[in-house]
């Protein structure tokens, strides 16, 4: 079984439309995270989580709120969606601390497309 | 803000080439680098992670490097294969997150 996974894997909505996607972990990591990938701007970081009661706006925050339930969950919410949030979306993991282990893995992502 | 620039953009070779992919970053204030594969329609591999006080590490035909104080990191691939065709993505983590490159795009013909 994959160590991080998202679910779902693709999924078409149309605008104004709230959309939940999940992730879940079997790693044991504490630190969680969400990125969008768009073509020709790479990965950026929506929220992160470095633990169940923690949660901190990246650099693309708006239109977006997250959920730690769990230390192996980490949901993204977009509450009202629109068609610039489509996109490719992954969620990561990593291992706490800033030495030798903190290699961040990522799950399979979730295509998300807006009509 | 930091920043990461990856050249090429796109790179093509004939199989069993050796190659080298670059990695650029404004801000040498990093805790590590890492390098990715991403296959398409797929999720990121991570392939190398380089600490800031190393200065390489090697994987297989895998070989990166890192010069903190350039801004600086190159991956070389040994004897390239038609299954290392790929996007190769290098990202710097600084304080609590990593800033990714848009990645050089790989293709080894046979």
């Amino acid at each position: 079984d994959a160590d991080v996974t998202q679910t779902p894997r693709n999924r078409i909505t149309k605008t104004g439309k709230r959309i939940m996607l999940e992730c879940s972990q079997t790693k044991g990591h504490d630190r969680m995270y969400w990125y969008r990938q768009d073509p020709g701007l790479g990965l950026r970081l929506i929220y992160y989580s470095f633990d169940v009661k923690d949660i901190n706006k990246g650099e693309i925050s708006d239109g977006y709120s997250v959920s730690r339930q769990a230390q192996a969950k980490f949901s993204l919410s977009l509450e009202s969606a629109i068609p610039n949030q489509t996109a490719l979306y992954f969620c990561a993991t990593s291992d706490s601390g800033t030495g030798m282990y903190n290699e961040q893995f990522f799950g399979p992502g979730t295509r998300l497309t807006v009509l | 803000k930091q920043e990461v620039t990856q050249i090429p953009a796109a790179l093509s070779v004939p199989e069993g080439e050796n190659l080298v992919l670059n990695c650029s970053f404004t801000d040498s204030a990093i805790y590590n680098l890492q390098w990715f594969r991403q296959d398409p329609g797929k999720g990121l591999t991570s392939l190398l992670l380089i600490q800031s006080s190393q200065r390489e590490q090697t994987s297989g035909r895998l070989n990166a490097s890192l010069d903190k104080s350039s801004g600086r990191s190159t991956l070389y691939i040994a004897a390239s294969q038609p299954g290392d065709s790929a996007t190769y993505l290098c990202a710097v983590r600084g304080f609590q997150k990593l800033v990714f490159g848009t990645g050089t795009r790989l293709l080894v013909s046979p």
